[in-house]
């Protein structure tokens, strides 16, 4: 079965500082992987999204995450936070049989001033 | 474009009673949509998927005589929740999937409605 495990529930950074939020991945072949944010009381944004292309995906707002296979891991970075970056993230994996999707438990990035 | 819209955004109602809930499409076709229930500081879990013109198939544990979905449109789908009690109490969330768009796997999300059951 597919899953998702983000290793930290809370990230804090200072502004201008770089970000990392982690996840791992399962899946019993080559999975469709995601980053979405969540701002308080907001729909979810589409960060970014790898499909066995590039293993380095460029998305939105400065942010990036890199497909490793042989770690199965999928952690978002950026170089530098904003105060705006401030909000719930989730690594989603799409699950093999039906192409629905399996949210993680979500990381709330803090950005100090 | 790819804009996925709730009604309504925050909803207090009485136990017992039900709430309708609806996901739009704005600007696109959406043969299937789905619906989440977001418990606070918790994630987001696949309540079930509406198909249009068609019975939804709820994930299991999933009360489908509480939860009742209608695809009725391309562009609309709706979730009551019947005989609402406190637990019900939730954050619910649409999405939406562009059924002309290639990258089957792409779900647009709606900006949720709060529930409040008294």
């Amino acid at each position: 079965a597919q899953s998702v495990t983000q290793l930290d529930s809370h990230v804090s950074v200072s502004e201008g500082t770089p970000v990392l939020l982690r996840c791992n991945y399962s899946s019993s072949y080559s999975p469709s992987l995601f980053w979405y944010v969540q701002h308080p009381n907001k729909g979810l944004q589409l960060l970014l999204k790898y499909t066995s292309a590039a293993t380095l995906v460029k998305g939105i707002n400065g942010f990036e995450a890199e497909f490793k296979k042989s770690e199965t891991s999928f952690h978002l970075t950026k170089p530098s936070a904003h105060m705006s970056d401030a909000a719930e993230y989730f690594c989603v994996v799409s699950r093999d049989r039906d192409d629905k999707i399996i949210f993680g438990k979500g990381t709330r990035l803090h950005i100090l001033p | 474009g790819a804009v996925v819209s709730q009604h309504p955004s925050w909803v207090i109602c009485k136990s017992g009673t039900s709430v309708k809930i609806e996901c739009r499409s704005l600007d696109f076709q959406a043969t299937t949509m789905f619906w989440y229930r977001q418990f606070p500081k918790q994630s987001l879990m696949l309540m079930a998927t509406s198909n249009e013109g068609s019975k939804a198939t709820y994930e299991q544990g999933v009360e489908k005589d509480k939860f009742l979905i209608n695809h009725a449109s391309l562009t609309l789908s709706t979730l009551t929740v019947t005989s609402a009690h406190p637990e019900d109490s939730s954050f619910y969330i649409c999405s939406a999937r562009d059924a002309t768009s290639g990258r089957k796997n792409e779900q647009y999300f709606g900006p949720g409605t709060r529930l409040t059951v008294t």
